[in-house]
């Protein structure tokens, strides 16, 4: 079955860092863009950022430039989230998604972080 | 920044129903990059249209998307009981997302 698994959420204090894992299995990763996706409590879904197939172009929603850096391992079959100086608005369920078709169409399962003193 | 309204919040329906659901752009789009995504609680979401009229692998054939320009809709031709859930649209290519619209069981 094609699935992408997530890793490394967590609780973090304000300020500090996190990176987070996905794990893509059966499909070819490098195939692919790639993104994070973020959802807070109760509420919506917020793109935040992708990554071409090669790593050559990144993009980022303003919110997180300059603090989020994202990376692949196309060899390891790998996408990173490195997020840093985070704050309580980064609180969300963090989503590995592939891009297909014009759409997002495998979704991993979400890793929670929660940015709280 | 083009913003994607759903409308309405809120859909009370009942099993066996039809359930019409709204996706409004603030400017034109490219029906190629309208997308509609059901998420079921404490799941992720999963893809139901893209290109705003073309279902996804495995979707029933139930789920239709249809509209162009600014205005694009959702329908569920009789509602089962696994598709009461969240539903969003999305701009794919500004990677925007609409609000949400709830479909609950009445």
């Amino acid at each position: 079955e094609v699935q992408l698994v997530e890793s490394g959420g967590g609780l973090v204090q304000p300020g500090g860092s996190l990176r987070l894992s996905c794990t893509a299995s059966v499909f070819t990763l490098s195939s692919y863009w790639m993104s994070w996706v973020r959802q807070a409590p109760g509420k919506g879904l917020e793109w935040v950022a992708n990554i071409k197939e090669d790593g050559s172009e990144k993009y980022y929603v303003d919110s997180v430039k300059g603090r989020f850096t994202i990376s692949r391992d196309n060899a390891d079959k790998s996408l990173y989230l490195q997020m840093n100086s985070l704050r309580a608005e980064d609180t969300a369920v963090y989503y590995c998604v592939r891009e297909n078709v014009q759409a997002f169409d495998i979704w991993g399962q979400g890793t929670m972080v929660t940015v709280s003193s | 920044e083009i913003v994607l309204t759903q409308s309405p919040g809120t859909l009370s329906l009942s099993p066996g129903e039809r359930a019409t659901l709204s996706c409004r752009a603030s400017q034109t789009i490219s029906s190629t990059y309208l997308v509609w995504y059901q998420q079921k609680p404490g799941q992720a979401p999963s893809l139901v249209i893209y290109g705003a009229s073309n279902r996804a692998t495995g979707v029933p054939d139930r789920f239709s998307g249809s509209g162009s320009g600014t205005d694009f809709t959702l329908t569920i031709s009789r509602l089962e009981p696994e598709d009461f859930a969240v539903y969003y649209c999305q701009l794919f290519r500004g990677k925007t997302f609409g609000q949400g619209t709830k479909v609950e069981i009445k």
